[in-house]
């Protein structure tokens, strides 16, 4: 069954420091999608992704957070200069046309811890 | 406000019993989709159920199953016969736009 993968399944990394989160969605998937989850705490809306562009993002993806699809199979997440409150999981998903009835299909996640 | 409710922040349900976990949304699109995930130790989210707005029948899929109540816009997630496998983080969710809103989760604890 065709899943969604990601890399790395953990990350640390030093404040200020750029990481980059990756992605690999289901294949014939157009839709493509980051949320995080601070330890503990609800799973929350990042940015959604279609078509090369941005289509949706929370306020939490402020400037230092860019999304980029580089080739035909990679999304990636990166943060420019990591803060402590950025220490979170971070899921990547992945849907077929979208459309009210079309799940996402979430990876396994990127644990990302600052230190 | 809160788009999704989830009343029970922790359950404990003895092995083999049926469990229901609550849930509330609120929305004003008439059309709109509900999920529950399962999220274990290990931290992934697990896809359960999904329940259309429009669907005439409760969603079931093996031992779980949807109470969609539209008129008070409740979306229970109701497990049988659950297993000590069913130990988890339960979250439930609705489709807004592009993007999916989460509750903050039920943490179902079964009891052997």
């Amino acid at each position: 069954e065709p899943e969604v993968t990601q890399t790395p399944s953990h990350q640390v990394t030093q404040m200020g420091q750029e990481v980059i989160l990756r992605c690999v969605p289901i294949s014939n998937h157009l839709y493509f999608y980051w949320y995080r989850q601070i330890l503990g705490q609800k799973v929350e809306f990042l940015v959604s992704f279609y078509n090369n562009e941005i289509s949706e993002k929370s306020e939490i993806f402020d400037d230092q957070f860019s999304v980029e699809r580089p080739d035909g199979s990679n999304f990636t997440l990166k943060i420019r200069s990591t803060k402590l409150e950025d220490s979170a999981m971070y899921f990547c998903a992945s849907s077929a046309p979208s459309g009210i009835y079309n799940e996402q299909f979430f990876g396994p996640g990127t644990r990302l811890t600052v230190l | 406000a809160q788009k999704i409710t989830q009343t029970q922040p922790g359950m404990f349900v003895q092995e083999k019993e049926a469990v229901t976990l609550d849930c509330t949304y609120d929305t004003s699109d008439p059309s709109y989709g509900l999920f529950w995930y399962k999220q274990p130790s290990s931290g992934e989210m697990i896809f359960l159920i999904y329940q259309g707005s429009y669907d005439q029948q409760n969603a079931t899929e093996g031992r779980y199953s949807l109470n969609f109540q539209k008129a008070r816009k409740s979306a229970n997630l109701v497990i049988s016969a659950s297993q000590l496998g069913d130990s988890a983080m339960y979250f439930c969710a609705m489709r807004e736009g592009d993007k999916i809103i989460f509750g903050k989760g039920t943490r179902l604890h079964i009891l052997p």
